[in-house]
């Protein structure tokens, strides 16, 4: 069974730059798998960030894009804020009706 | 504005069933498929089911084939998660979501669901 695989944890300074990547456990990510990265704090829904590799969600700042980095996909942070503290995952679509999460990444900003 | 509201969830006891219900507004709910997304307390995000815009089509994550059913009333403008044989694994909180294109964008608050002797 194909694993989506992300940094278990990450950490960025204030005003900082940070990539996320989200890979598979055997194979590539293309723009076909439709990488999505989420953003979600304790205690409330996820919030979509980008959809489609690289397509920011409404009222998602220009700070977060999405792109192909490589063989896996990618969530970049510019200019990273004290909010932006959160857990990170990504979804692929894996073809035949099937989404899988990845096991998300705890941003710290410090 | 999009707006999903999930219902249905509570306390039940290994082996019983429980149906989950979905109220969604704010957009044509008959043109878009619509997920099931779970997660247990303190851990990631699990994808569960979807049914296409028109019910034609259902996929579900392998360890809850044949016991999950998810449904959905376009008049109504309600998706459904019946879930039978529920199992103290099926702890979680259950979103219902909506896919755009080839992804899931839009996201309710989530119904608990407890299995539990």
């Amino acid at each position: 069974q194909t694993v989506v695989t992300q940094e278990p944890s990450f950490s960025v300074s204030p005003g900082g730059t940070v990539t996320l990547t989200c890979g598979l456990s055997s194979g590539s990510v293309s723009a076909t798998y439709y990488p999505t990265w989420y953003q979600q704090t304790p205690g409330q829904a996820p919030r979509t960030l980008i959809y489609s590799t690289n397509t920011r969600s409404s009222g998602v700042p220009d700070r977060f894009s999405g792109s192909i980095l490589g063989n896996k996909a990618a969530l970049t942070i510019t200019g990273a804020q004290a909010d932006d503290e959160s857990d990170y995952y990504c979804a692929l679509y894996m073809g035949s009706g099937i989404w899988v999460f990845g096991g998300g990444t705890k941003l710290t900003v410090l | 504005q999009v707006q999903l509201v999930e219902s249905g969830g509570g306390v039940v006891q290994p082996g019983r069933s429980l149906r989950l219900s979905c109220a969604a507004s704010g957009f044509t709910f008959s043109n878009f498929g619509m997920h099931w997304v779970r997660q247990a307390p303190g851990k990631g995000l699990e994808w569960v089911a979807l049914i296409y815009y028109d019910g034609s089509k259902k996929y579900y994550t392998d360890s809850v084939k044949g016991r999950f059913t998810i449904s959905r009333d376009n008049s109504k403008n309600t998706l459904y998660l019946q879930m039978n044989s529920l199992r103290a694994e099926d702890t979680a909180l259950y979103y219902c979501a909506r896919l755009v294109g080839w992804s899931i964008v839009d996201w309710g608050q989530g119904t608990l669901v407890t299995v539990s002797s």
